[in-house]
Order: structure tokens, then sequence, then C-alpha cells
């Protein structure tokens, strides 16, 4: 069964770290880049950050670049989320998606055609 | 950064009517414009793609049209289960998300 089940989620102080992870089966992990997107209670969605397949490129939303980390290991089919300096603002539910990638001669563009259930994350004190 | 504007916010309609929500860049994204319908406490599911591809499984009432900066998700004969939140994606540079669509029936 194709699927992505994120887990790690609970409640943290502000100030403190957690760590997410996206288990994926049911397809080759290894060969998708992957992502986290956001959705804050009651509001839209925010990407977040996205790894490149084999990782050897990230990128992350201004407003996580320095506090989060996004890695993988693709022998574990898993990837994961370092959440650090936690806000009260980074209360959210962390989804992870798969993205599918529609190349050209110059670039890649990539939309999300998988999705996990979501793990919460409340920062509170 | 790229901006993405849809409207209405919510809009209430009844079974059979035809829906139409719109999204608008604050750039030129050509045709890298995703929809994806997301129900409560659900994750959000992939609806189109380079603005007017049907992903596999999705009823043929949904369909998306428009490119560079305008775009519109049409849903032909609304249906009880249509009943969610609509999201337009730019990912042209980066991904950024509309602010989303309530679709209510009446």
């Amino acid at each position: 069964q194709v699927q992505l089940v994120e887990s790690g989620g609970g409640v943290v102080q502000p100030g403190r770290s957690l760590r997410l992870s996206c288990a994926a089966s049911g397809f080759t992990f290894s060969s998708y880049g992957m992502h986290w997107v956001r959705q804050a209670p009651g509001k839209g969605l925010e990407w977040v950050a996205v790894i490149w397949y084999d990782g050897s490129n990230k990128y992350y939303a201004d407003s996580v670049k320095g506090r989060f980390t996004v890695s993988r290991d693709n022998s574990q089919n898993t990837m994961y989320l370092q959440m650090n300096s936690l806000r009260a603002e980074d209360t959210a539910v962390f989804y992870c998606a798969r993205d599918r990638a529609e190349c050209t001669r110059t670039n890649c563009y990539r939309y999300f055609d998988l999705w996990g259930q979501g793990t919460l994350v409340t920062v509170s004190s | 950064d790229i901006q993405m504007t849809q409207s209405p916010s919510t809009l209430s309609a009844s079974v059979g009517d035809r829906v139409t929500i719109t999204c608008r860049a604050s750039q030129n994204i050509n045709s890298w414009l995703a929809w994806y319908q997301q129900k409560p406490g659900k994750a959000p599911n992939l609806l189109i793609y380079k603005a007017s591809n049907l992903e596999s499984g999705v009823p043929s009432r949904f369909s998306g049209s428009g490119s560079g900066t305008e775009f519109t998700l049409t849903i032909t004969s609304l249906q009880p289960d249509d009943s969610a939140t609509y999201y337009c994606q730019q990912y042209d540079t980066f991904w950024r998300f509309g602010q989303g669509t309530k679709v209510e029936i009446k």
C-alpha cells in the first residue's frame, strides 16, 4: 500500500526541540523528492521544507530557516524534520508529502501527489 | 516571493450547481499550478496539476484552466461529497498555496 505516515508530534515548550518522522511504504522512496507542509489550527497550508531524492539539496521557508533541518535515510525509507528553538507560532499539523516532477530542458517543476495523515505539534508552556 | 490569491474565500451552492473558484498569482507562473481538496481533519488531496491536468481517480466534474497569472477550478455539477476547502498552489518558484476556498452545500 502506497502511503506516508508521520510521527513524533506532541506538546513541547517554547525554545525546545522536536523531531518528526515520515515513514514511506509501497513505492521506491529513494526516487522521490519529499516535502514538509504545515497547517496552523484553522489556517491554510504553508510549505516548510524540501529534500531532494538523494538528499543533495534542501530548501526551507524563511519562517523556519536556521531553526529546522530536513534529512532522510533512504535505507530506512524515512524522512525527518528536526525542529529547534520552537515558537508558539510553529503550532500546526505537519504533513509530509511526496513530489512528482515534470522536467523541461532547463528546470524541473514539482507538485505534491501523495500526503501523509499529519502529526500535530503544539508549542506551549 | 510569488503570492497566490483565491476568491471567494467561502461559497455556498446547491447540489448540481456549477461552481468556479479563481486563483491569481502575483507574477507569471506559466501553467505550474495545482489544485488540492482538503476535507476537515484530513490531508489535502491532489485534484489538478499543470493547471488543467486531471489527476488519476479524480471525478471528471472537476476541471482546471488558465495560464500566466489567472486560473480557475470548476466543478460542473456539485455533489455533497465536494464539501471541502480547495487550495491552489504555485510550483513555478518554490511552493506557495492560496489561502483556500471553503465550499459549502446549501
